[in-house]
């Protein structure tokens, strides 16, 4: 596609639920990163894929977290038993290899969870 | 550990008014700095980017630094506008080894009337 798509864009779980957010990059692009947002907060790292590897997951939160890449495309963040401060927008930007890489963003899946 | 720190967290101005945006990093072998803007509720866009060859570089009100050797950065906001309220971010590329980003955390700009 055109740019870096996320679904789904709005997600409302229940407390205890697992959630699955999913990233699509730009064709061609081998490295992906995923950030949390809090509300009026930074961007918070979680994970960097090189490829289908990830060589830096440093960020993730908890054990609860966890993420998947395949194909060297498309990637999916799992939370496993969501609690309510896991509430943010999860944001995933993909970059090439060029030396001038640019990071592009998709639009976020604002997690809700109740 | 590469990082990238941003200062202030967050400042509010009034229209009009000139800003300057701090972000120090770690980030070795240093390839190349953006700063991004994200508006409310969207992705960050890139404003601007400073290879290690570039002191300063303009695009409209916004004017970016960079000093190489103390690893700086500043984003220079002249005669401010209430659309220029956003989160800016500093991100810092890795010479190399697939040219991995590191980011800031952003700083907040409000501007007020």
């Amino acid at each position: 596609g055109a740019g870096v798509s996320q679904s789904p864009s709005n997600k409302v779980t229940e407390k205890g639920k697992d959630v699955e957010l999913r990233c699509d990059p730009i064709s061609g692009h081998t490295a992906l990163y995923w950030y949390r947002q809090r509300l009026g907060q930074g961007l918070e790292f979680l994970i960097y894929f090189q490829g289908n590897s990830a060589p830096d997951k440093s960020g993730l939160p908890s054990d609860r977290f966890s993420a998947e890449r395949t194909g060297e495309s498309v990637s999916t963040l799992t939370i496993q038993r969501t609690q309510q401060e896991d509430s943010a927008v999860y944001l995933c930007a993909s970059s090439s290899q060029t030396r001038e890489t640019e990071a592009f963003f998709g639009q976020g899946t604002r997690l809700t969870v109740v | 550990k590469n990082q990238v720190e941003q200062s202030p967290q967050s400042l509010i101005i009034l229209e009009g008014k000139n800003c300057t945006l701090q972000c120090n990093y770690t980030v070795s072998p240093f390839s190349n700095l953006r700063w991004y803007k994200q508006d409310t509720g969207r992705g960050p866009v890139s404003l601007t980017i400073m290879t290690f060859s570039e002191n300063t570089k303009s695009n409209g009100r916004y004017t970016a630094t960079l000093d190489a050797d103390t690893k700086q950065s500043s984003l220079h906001i002249t005669a401010s506008q209430l659309s220029d309220s956003a989160s800016y971010i500093c991100v810092v590329s890795e010479e190399g080894g697939g040219n991995k980003l590191t980011f800031g955390t952003g700083t907040q700009l409000k501007v007020e009337l």
